[in-house]
């Protein structure tokens, strides 16, 4: 049983190049959700997708975008890279609906932007 | 602005003693509340939650309270073990738009085991 599956786990890139981070998740949820966590920052929401089909900005969604490509997948992209984008990049999910707060998390992707 | 804070970054408890760990909402409109775990090098995990019409709920070895006046969340783990090492995350559904789906974090607070 996989879960929440996250590549890669860890990325280098230079300012100004892009990437994608995938996410799949096999649990049949609905919601899925990208965050970032830097030291003593706690996690912070970037993009989520409550279904298949639509997507909403968080808390810190500037630098990104999201591709819910079906139910399964919940793709992160960063078009032009910078320093400030350095940090672990957490993908979850939730079967989603009224409140449901319970989030299985991947393990990470550490991603360095010199 | 919107946020979920924390009163502490780091507590220190002895083993076997109960631990405390205390949230800050500062959004009145949430009506669901979560306690997440965070070990080292991975991603967190879900503890417990409570939703706006209770002011208690109880799980193994850990409770709840949510005082809604004040607009305080706290986390009560009995006997703490080394396992309980992490660091611990509440969070909040809704946030200022009040979307069930958007669940947003705190800051944190490092749990730390003294033998």
């Amino acid at each position: 049983n996989a879960g929440v599956t996250q590549t890669p786990k860890f990325q280098v890139l230079k300012t100004g190049q892009s990437m994608t981070l995938q996410c799949a998740q096999d649990m049949n949820h609905n919601s899925m959700y990208w965050y970032r966590q830097d030291p003593g920052m706690g996690l912070r929401l970037i993009y989520y997708s409550a279904s298949e089909g639509t997507t909403d900005k968080g808390e810190v969604p500037n630098g990104y975008n999201v591709s819910r490509l079906n139910k399964r997948e919940f793709s992160l992209r960063l078009e032009s890279a910078a320093p400030s984008q350095t940090s672990v990049y957490f993908c979850a999910s939730s079967s989603g609906g009224s409140g449901t707060g319970e989030l299985f998390f991947g393990e990470g992707s550490r991603l360095t932007v010199l | 602005g919107e946020s979920v804070g924390l009163h502490l970054p780091t507590l220190s408890v002895q083993e076997g003693d109960n631990s405390i760990i205390n949230c800050a909402y500062s959004n009145s409109a949430s009506d669901y509340f979560i306690w997440y775990k965070q070990e080292s090098g991975k991603g967190p995990q879900f503890i417990i939650d409570i939703r706006s019409n209770m002011d208690k709920r109880q799980g193994q070895r850990v409770t709840v309270l949510l005082n809604k006046t004040v607009k305080h969340l706290s986390l009560q783990i009995a006997a703490t073990q080394p396992g309980d090492s992490a660091v611990y995350f509440c969070a909040e559904n809704g946030g200022y738009d009040n979307r069930d789906d958007k669940i947003i974090f705190g800051k944190g607070t490092r749990l730390h085991i003294l033998p």
